[in-house]
Parts: structure tokens; sequence; C-alpha cells
């Protein structure tokens, strides 16, 4: 069975600074996709980017950026200049692309953004 | 495109009670989701549809949990004589199946609380 491991369950960050978070998976496919999602206090979760296990570059959406290791089964997730309402838990997760499975999650990280 | 709705956004009730909430994906999406959330943790996969077929569930979906998409629309989940250990926030997703990127897209979620 696929796994997700986040292993950072807070991070902290100030604003305008740069933070990492962590995501390692288990898997034995070779096709998959690789998801962050950001779940604001009471709100919906929103997807904040996504990597296809095939592609080799590292995806980038505005301030968020991935370190896709397929090797290494790592996907971290670097935010760039931090906001105030950065501040969410994020979650790392996965799912293979045949048969079409469902999502599988991670713990998730707290993020706190610091003014 | 109104997003993935789900009623009621909060329930209480007493150990013992039936309870039902309802999830309305995006309109064009033949993928409906359920998960489970319990606080800090990461969601939970319970179930999901394509059309009104259930195509997969969980272990953790006991007898007691039954969910159904009659037309292949929206889709009900029905806890039977809750228990304290089903308190959590009921999430519930959809997303395209052919053509997809695997990204789903969730409603702001059920939270339910038994007394």
């Amino acid at each position: 069975a696929q796994t997700v491991t986040q292993s950072q369950p807070e991070m902290s960050v100030q604003e305008a600074e740069t933070v990492t978070l962590s995501c390692t998976y288990d898997t034995s496919e070779s096709d998959y996709y690789l998801f962050w999602y950001k779940q604001p206090p009471s709100r919906q979760m929103i997807l904040v980017i996504r990597q296809e296990a095939y592609k080799q570059q590292n995806a980038t959406e505005n301030r968020f950026s991935v370190n896709f290791q397929k090797a290494a089964k790592s996907f971290s997730l670097k935010i760039s200049d931090s906001q105030l309402g950065d501040a969410a838990m994020y979650f790392c997760a996965y799912r293979r692309v045949s048969g079409n499975t469902p999502l599988v999650f991670g713990k998730g990280t707290r993020l706190s953004v610091i003014a | 495109d109104t997003g993935v709705s789900q009623n009621p956004r909060h329930k209480i009730t007493k150990r013992g009670q039936n309870v039902t909430f309802r999830c309305d994906p995006i309109s064009e999406h033949n993928r409906l989701y359920w998960y489970r959330q319990t606080l800090g943790q990461g969601p939970e996969f319970l179930t999901y549809f394509q059309n009104e077929a259930q195509l997969e569930k969980s272990r953790l979906l006991s007898d007691r949990f039954s969910a159904e998409r009659p037309k292949g629309s929206f889709s009900t989940l029905e806890i039977q004589r809750t228990e304290q250990g089903d308190s959590a926030m009921y999430l519930c997703a959809s997303s395209l199946f052919a053509g997809s990127t695997g990204e789903l897209f969730f409603g702001e979620g059920s939270r339910l609380t038994v007394l």
C-alpha cells in the first residue's frame, strides 16, 4: 500500500522568508501524481501545486515550488516570500495514475507565519 | 461553477442517532469521493463513486456507514447508530475521470460532533 509521510508536524516562518516542507512517500508504481494541498483554518482544501512523476522538471506556481526526487521518493514544497495568508495546514498527497485511485494523504504540517 | 457543496456544515447529535450528509459535486465531474478527517490528521479515504457506481470502499467504512449516489449527481453519506468515535470532519471531493490530471476538488466539509 502506498504511504505518505510528513515528518514535520509544525513549522514556522518569518513573513517574507522562505520555508521548506518535507514529504516522503512509498510506492512501487512508476506513474503517479504528487500534490500539495493547503487547508486554511475552517476553510476548504485547495490545490497548491501538482507534479507528474514522469516529468523531471520540478513544478512551480508563483511563490510555490517543489523539489521532486523520484529515486529518493521525496517531494518537498518550498514557499518563497512567505505571506500571512500562507498560514495553514499543508498536506502532501499521492495518487497513482492507473485506475484513477483515490488520493492518499500525509498527516500534514501546520505552518505558522510570523509577522 | 459553484464548486463542491456540502450540507449541513455542522451537525451535533447524541450517541445512537442517525445522521446524513449531502454532497453536491462540480456538475461535470463524474467521480465523487468521501474522506474523513479527525483533528490534526490528514484526510482518510472512505469511498468513491464513478457516476452512480460505488467503486471502492475503505475498511474504515463500517457496516454503520452507507453512501449512495443514486443518479450520478449528488451523494449522501449516512451514519447509523452514531458513536463518539465518529466525531470528525467528513469531506467530499469530486474530479473528472477521462483526461483527468488527478486533482480532486474539495468541499468545505461537514463537521460531526457526537455527544
